[in-house]
């Protein structure tokens, strides 16, 4: 069974629309962060999740929304959105947060902004 | 602040031919960790190694090798006897425990698109 699962895989939405992103852990992880990959751009981390506590948001723009209702899921909430929000949306899970713990990666969501 | 830099942005190679993808770092913090992580077509990043500041050995995974040297801030990583199924992006990433929290900062470099021909 794949350890970081995200739905959908793929998504497209107008910019007035209200979408949500999914992300599952099924490795007992007790930490989940959401990314940004934008094309020729590093990836952006966005929120970091410790024990369904949000710990980090990183100057994030409020039409993203994350929630966090149980160490093994994690969902973010898209409104207004606009056209360069387009891009893979990457969330991933570690057992802590910490330096010494790997993060594991989904698949990701290709989000495109009409 | 942190920073990673991966000069090559893309390396084109042919199968069995070693590449070497190259990683810099900056950091003020003398405890950080360092990755690798391969982000195949499927698009999940995969993840390859880390490494602590205080271990500078380097590693051997079957065809992969990895060389830490703090002295010139660098992690590089050699694919030998490259295959076509290494083609994917690789980043290098660099973690530092920072601002007091417990999660400390991930900063990932721009990545090296490396493409194996057959």
């Amino acid at each position: 069974e794949t350890g970081v699962t995200q739905t959908p895989r793929h998504l497209v939405m107008g910019m007035t629309n209200k979408k949500s992103l999914k992300c599952e852990q099924h490795l007992g992880h007790n930490a989940m962060y959401w990314y940004k990959q934008s094309a020729k751009k590093p990836l952006e981390l966005m929120f970091v999740y410790s024990l369904e506590e949000r710990v980090e948001n990183n100057s994030v723009p409020s039409r993203f929304s994350p929630e966090c209702p149980n160490s093994s899921h994690l969902f973010l909430h898209l409104h207004t959105l606009q056209p360069e929000d387009s891009a893979l949306y990457l969330c991933a899970s570690s057992q802590r947060t910490g330096g010494l713990y790997e993060q594991y990666f989904g698949p990701g969501t290709r989000l495109t902004v009409t | 602040a942190q920073k990673v830099t991966q000069a090559q942005t893309e390396i084109s190679v042919v199968e069995k031919e070693d590449v070497t993808l190259d990683c810099v770092y900056e950091t003020r913090d003398t405890t950080y960790y360092l990755f690798w992580y391969k982000q195949p077509p499927s698009g999940e990043l995969v993840f390859l190694i880390r490494r602590n500041s205080f271990d500078e050995q380097n590693e051997i995974s079957g065809r992969y090798s990895w060389n830490f040297q703090k002295s010139t801030s660098s992690f590089n990583f050699t694919i030998t006897a490259s295959q076509v199924v290494d083609s994917a992006v690789y980043f290098c990433a660099l973690r530092t425990i920072a601002g007091g929290t417990s999660y400390g900062k991930l900063t990932f470099g721009q990545g090296t698109i490396l493409t194996v021909h057959p």
